[in-house]
């Protein structure tokens, strides 16, 4: 079973819906990140949250808005959303976002969106 | 720049025979080397990792890798492969000094019965 929660498994929405992406940890983990991955393909970084601070964003458009309310919850804001955006949503969680840390990420299993 | 690389994007192999997955790595720095595997439709597990010290590193399920400096190599391997251990494998890599983990493109291993 996996340490990190992702909710919902999967989404369906249209181009002018808003909805969001829930994650959770309770392995108090300090850092948080949200990845975004295509088929058969690595995921692929968007935003990191350091001690419930936005510490890194990949150049994300403003159509995907992070937040962390706190230190076990990550949301992912979804509005105006394009067809390309359809993909697997990753969470997940570490003991540190440090430049020395060596701890592993550990990932949700992920939120599958669909965008019509 | 960092960078890492798995040559061979399918591996099969048959049942109860050895497997290696290949990752190569090009760092300006000390490396941290991470495996992740992939189930379909689940997210990444952490299998194995290594920091410093041994070169061989043993991780979850029977996995182990072998570290090469040299080769700058952090290949992946099994002594016995299950039909359960087909997946997608990802290698990663981060140096010391630096914040972000680098993903290879992955290779989808299928253990043949």
């Amino acid at each position: 079973d996996t340490e990190v929660t992702q909710t919902p498994k999967h989404l369906v929405m249209g181009m002018t819906n808003k909805k969001s992406l829930k994650c959770e940890q309770h392995m108090g983990h300090r850092a948080m990140y949200w990845y975004k991955q295509k088929a058969k393909k690595p995921p692929e970084l968007m935003f990191v949250y350091s001690y419930e601070k936005l510490s890194i964003n990949e150049s994300v458009p403003s159509r995907f808005s992070p937040e962390c309310p706190n230190s076990s919850l990550l949301n992912l804001h979804l509005h105006a959303l394009q067809p390309e955006d359809s993909a697997l949503y990753l969470c997940a969680s570490s003991v540190r976002f440090q430049e020395y840390s060596n701890q592993p990420q550990h990932f949700g299993d992920g939120t599958r969106l669909s965008i019509l | 720049a960092q960078s890492v690389a798995q040559p061979e994007d399918q591996v099969n192999v048959a049942e109860g025979n050895p497997l290696t997955v290949k990752c190569t790595y090009s760092v300006s720095g000390n490396p941290y080397l991470f495996w992740y595997v992939q189930y379909p439709n689940r997210g990444l597990q952490f299998l194995l990792k290594y920091i410093t010290g041994d070169n061989l590193v043993k991780g979850s399920y029977g996995f182990e890798a072998e570290f090469n400096k040299s080769q700058t190599s952090f290949h992946l391997k099994k002594p016995s492969a299950l039909v359960s251990d087909s997946a997608l494998y990802f290698c990663a890599v981060k140096v010391t000094g630096a914040n972000n983990l680098f993903f290879g493109t992955g290779t989808r291993l299928t253990v043949i019965p």
